[in-house]
C-alpha cells in the first residue's frame, strides 16, 4: 500500500519569505499522480498544483512550484513570496491512476504566514 | 455551479443516534469517495465508488455504510454514532478519463460531533 509522509506538523515564516514544504511517498508504482492541496480555515479543499510521475519536468503554478526527485520519492512545494492568505494547512496526496484512483493523503502541515 | 454539494455543513448527534450525510455532484464523473478528517491524520478513505453500482470499503470503514443512489449521488450512512466519529466528512468525485484531468473535486465537509 502506498503512504505519504509530511514530516513538518508546522511551519512560520515571514510575509514575502520563500517556504518549502516537504513530502516524501512510498510506492512500487512507476505511473502515478501527485497533488497538493490547500486548505485554508474556510475547511474547502482547494487544489494547488499536480504532477504526474512520467513528466520529468517540475510542475508550477504562478508561486508555486515542486521539486520533484521521483528515485528518491520526494515532492516538495516551494512558495514563492509567501501572501497572508497562503496561511493554511497543506496536505500531500498520491494516487496510483490504475482501479480506483483513490487519492493517499500525507498528515498535512500548518503553514502561518506572519506579517 | 458545477461541483460536489454536501449536506448537511454541521451535524450533532447524540452516542447511538443514526444520519444519512448526502452527497451529489455534476460533474458527470465516475468515482466518488467519502474521507474523514482528523487532526494530526489527514484524510483517510472510508468508503468509495469506482463507478455507478458499486461500492468498496477504505482504510477505515467500521461503523459506516454507503449507497451509490445514482451517478450523481453517493451518501454515507452512520447506523449507530460513535464518540470516534466526531470528525470533518468530505465527499469527492473525480474522473481520470475526463481531459484535462486536475484531480478530485471535493465537497465543502461536514462537521459532525458525538456527543
Amino acid at each position: 500500500a502506498q503512504t505519504v509522509t509530511q514530516s513538518q506538523p508546522e511551519m512560520s515564516v515571514q510575509e514575502a519569505e520563500t517556504v518549502t514544504l516537504s513530502c516524501t511517498y512510498d510506492t512500487s508504482e512507476s505511473n502515478y499522480y501527485l497533488f497538493w492541496y490547500k486548505q485554508p480555515p474556510s475547511r474547502q479543499m482547494i487544489l494547488v498544483i499536480r504532477q504526474e510521475a512520467y513528466k520529468q519536468q517540475n510542475a508550477t503554478e504562478n508561486r508555486f512550484s515542486v521539486n520533484f526527485q521521483k528515485a528518491a520519492k520526494s515532492f516538495s512545494l516551494k512558495i514563492s513570496d509567501s501572501q497572508l492568505g497562503d496561511t493554511a494547512m497543506y496536505f500531500c496526496a498520491f494516487m496510483n491512476p490504475q482501479g480506483a484512483q483513490k487519492l493517499v493523503f500525507g498528515q498535512g502541515t500548518r503553514l502561518t504566514i506572519n506579517p | 455551479n458545477a461541483g460536489v454539494t454536501q449536506t448537511p455543513k454541521f451535524q450533532v448527534l447524540k452516542t447511538g443516534q443514526s444520519m444519512t450525510l448526502q452527497c451529489a455532484q455534476d460533474m458527470n464523473h465516475n468515482s466518488m469517495y467519502w474521507y474523514r478528517q482528523d487532526p494530526g491524520m489527514g484524510l483517510r478513505l472510508i468508503y468509495y465508488s469506482a463507478s455507478e453500482g458499486t461500492t468498496d470499503k477504505g482504510e477505515v470503514p467500521n461503523g459506516y455504510n454507503v449507497s451509490r443512489l445514482n451517478k450523481r449521488e453517493f451518501s454515507l450512512r452512520l447506523e449507530s454514532a460513535a464518540p470516534s466519529q466526531t470528525s470533518v466528512y468530505f465527499c469527492a468525485s473525480s474522473d481520470l478519463g475526463q481531459p484535462d484531468y486536475y484531480g478530485y473535486t471535493f465537497g465543502s465537509g461536514t462537521r459532525l460531533t458525538v456527543v
